[in-house]
């Protein structure tokens, strides 16, 4: 049962302009939600963060939003860069259990 | 600026063949965690340690054996290697394991891992 859930396997946007990644949970006890960026042949790396108290948390290009009603997250890239180009997971958590992360979405950036 | 080190990259085993994925770290993290990834399905936790000499499971830890002898060191053994676990392991190390706003988990550049 797959917790953390990123309905969308890709993603491509044109250079300079926004892109939104969303992310979709179902456990209403997660209380934590981070955002990693992976190239290939590298690791995942963190990006962004945001805690269940918050419904924004902004870094730069980098946003994300939080809709906790809807069970909803999203990260908005404005705007997007070659360099975004990248698969991104999100993960969640709450308590003392460890990361759930979703399956990623691979954006592609068109210059 | 190491930060957390996987060796090998790349390995081929035929089945029922063991073998042992080394991650090493330099920034003095207690927590560590060995993932894997595939197709489809994300990154699964297989075992994680809270420091040195502790290691716990998680979400997949059959076939997987851990060992966190140094803190600096988590080692994931695959005793009888089968087709199955042919995958992309990841590890990865944290300060803390919930001071995510500023201690997120960072990662090794992988281990591609095939089972023949």
């Amino acid at each position: 049962d797959q917790q953390v859930k990123q309905n969308s396997p890709s993603l491509s946007v044109q250079e300079g302009r926004i892109s939104i990644l969303n992310c979709d949970y179902t456990n209403s006890m997660f209380d934590y939600f981070l955002w990693y960026k992976k190239y290939p042949a590298e690791g995942p790396t963190f990006l962004i963060s945001i805690s269940s108290i918050k419904d924004k948390n902004e870094d730069g290009r980098f946003t994300v939003f939080l809709n906790k009603s809807a069970k909803h997250l999203s990260l908005h890239i404005v705007p997007s860069q070659p360099g975004d180009s990248a698969v991104y997971f999100c993960a969640a958590a709450f308590g003392n259990e460890k990361l759930t992360f979703g399956t990623g979405t691979r954006l592609t950036i068109i210059p | 600026n190491a930060g957390v080190t996987q060796t090998p990259k790349f390995r081929v085993l035929k089945t029922g063949q063991s073998m042992t994925l080394l991650c090493a770290q330099d920034m003095n993290h207690e927590y560590m965690y060995w993932y894997r990834q595939d197709p489809g399905m994300g990154l699964r936790l297989i075992h994680y340690s809270v420091g040195e000499g502790t290691t716990a499971k998680g979400e997949v830890p059959d076939g997987y054996n851990v060992s966190r002898l140094k803190k600096q060191n988590f080692l994931l053994g695959l005793e009888s290697a089968a087709p199955s676990q042919t995958s992309v392991y990841f590890c990865a190390s944290s300060y803390q394991d919930r001071d995510y706003s500023n201690q997120p988990q960072h990662f090794g550049d992988g281990t591609r891992l095939s089972i023949l």
